[in-house]
Parts: structure tokens; C-alpha cells; sequence
């Protein structure tokens, strides 16, 4: 069974910058798994933020930014701000099927 | 814009099969490149993929469930549809269907089935 992971926890401070980072249990996260990422505050449904690799939606802030570093694809947040403080999920692409990262709780301190 | 909203039962009891339907605006699940696919998310845990339909009809399932789910569409009630057999409790979750054209790009609300006797 294919595992997608992610960092289960992150801290950051205010203005700070981050980047969270998703990897394969199949090997190397290449724009071919068409990485997405996701952001998730408490009670809320998922907002979409990046779609294959490092494309914005119109609505994602410029703060935020997608990439491949190394083997994994990665969400970079630079100057970040308190009410980016939430659960952040990627998801990859199998040939067919999509696999969600088991998500990363960002603490913004 | 685009909207959707799932809609189902909010509880159901073990071996029941669940129904849900996701009712859409703003797009037809006619338009190439187009789909719908369903995420659920069970209290307090991460999200999983489900399964997820394409304009031309293709369907495509989680490995893991495919035996359990069916997709289906219905683009002149701008309706998708999922069923899920065999329900256990661990299927309690929240429940999202969500458009598919730049990435999972536009999400429902969701909606909480509880799997209890």
C-alpha cells in the first residue's frame, strides 16, 4: 500500500518562513505525481492552495509557494502570518488513483 | 461560481450500504477535462481519497475501497453519486465531494455520517 508523509508537526514564528515537504513510499516525488496541497483549519473543509507542483489558485496568497526539493515535493511559506497557522495536506497522483499525505499541523509561536 | 454540496444519511447502521449525492452549480460534468471525486476524513484524522469521475465517464477508485464504492453521474441533475457497501463503524468520517479541473480545486462542505447500531 502506497504511503504518502508528511511532517506531523511544525512551528514557526510570525514573519518566519517554513516548508513543509511531502514524500513517496515508491521513491522520488517527481511533477509527475501532480502534487497538490491543501490547507485545513478546525472546522472547515479543505481549501485548495497549490495543484500540480507549483501552480496557484487564484486565491492562494503569494506567500505561499510550490516545488520540488530533492525527492519530495514541498510547500514553502515565506512571511508567515498567524492565520496561517492550520492542518496542511498534500496529495499525489498514482497513475489513476490520489493518495493524501497523513498531514502536517502548523503552529504559527 | 462553483458550489457543492453532499447530501445523505447522517447515520447508518453496520453492513448498511451508504448513499451519498453531490449536488453541483457553476459547471457541467459534461466539459472535457471535468470531475468529481469524493474525500472523507474521519473525526480528528487525516484525509483519504475515495474515488473520483471523469466527464467522459471514466471512473477511478481508491485501491483500497474499489471493492466497496461505486461512482456514478447523472450531468442532467448535475448530480455524482457514491455508495459505499458493507458499512463498519471505522467509516465514520466526514464525507466532501470535490471538483476536479485545476486539482481537487473546489470543495463541499462536507457531511458527517455516523456508523453505529
Amino acid at each position: 500500500q502506497t504511503v504518502v508523509t508528511q511532517e506531523p508537526s511544525l512551528t514557526v514564528s510570525p514573519g518566519g518562513t517554513v516548508t513543509l515537504t511531502c514524500a513517496s513510499s515508491t521513491g522520488a516525488v517527481t511533477s509527475g505525481y501532480y502534487p497538490n496541497w491543501f490547507q485545513q483549519k478546525p472546522g472547515q473543509a479543505p481549501r485548495a492552495l497549490i495543484y500540480s507542483t507549483s501552480n496557484k489558485h487564484s486565491w492562494t496568497p503569494a506567500r505561499f509557494s510550490g516545488s520540488l526539493l530533492g525527492a519530495k515535493a514541498a510547500l514553502t511559506l515565506s512571511g508567515v502570518q498567524p492565520e496561517d497557522e492550520a492542518e496542511y495536506y498534500c496529495l499525489l497522483y498514482y497513475g489513476g488513483a490520489w493518495v493524501f499525505g497523513g498531514g502536517t499541523k502548523l503552529t504559527v509561536l | 461560481q462553483i458550489t457543492l454540496k453532499e447530501s445523505g444519511p447522517t447515520l447508518v447502521k453496520p453492513t448498511q450500504t451508504l448513499t451519498l449525492t453531490c449536488t453541483f452549480s457553476g459547471f457541467s460534468l459534461s466539459t472535457s477535462g471535468v470531475g468529481v471525486g469524493w474525500i472523507r476524513q474521519p473525526p480528528g484524522k487525516a484525509l483519504e481519497w475515495l474515488a473520483l469521475i471523469y466527464w467522459d465517464d471514466d471512473k477511478r477508485y481508491s485501491p483500497s475501497l474499489k471493492s466497496r464504492l461505486t461512482i456514478t453521474k447523472d450531468t442532467s441533475k448535475n448530480q455524482v453519486v457514491l455508495i459505499m457497501t458493507n458499512m463498519d463503524p471505522v467509516d465514520t468520517a466526514t464525507y466532501y465531494c470535490a471538483h476536479k479541473k485545476s486539482g481537487l480545486d473546489y470543495w463541499g462542505q462536507g457531511t458527517l455520517v455516523t456508523v453505529s447500531s
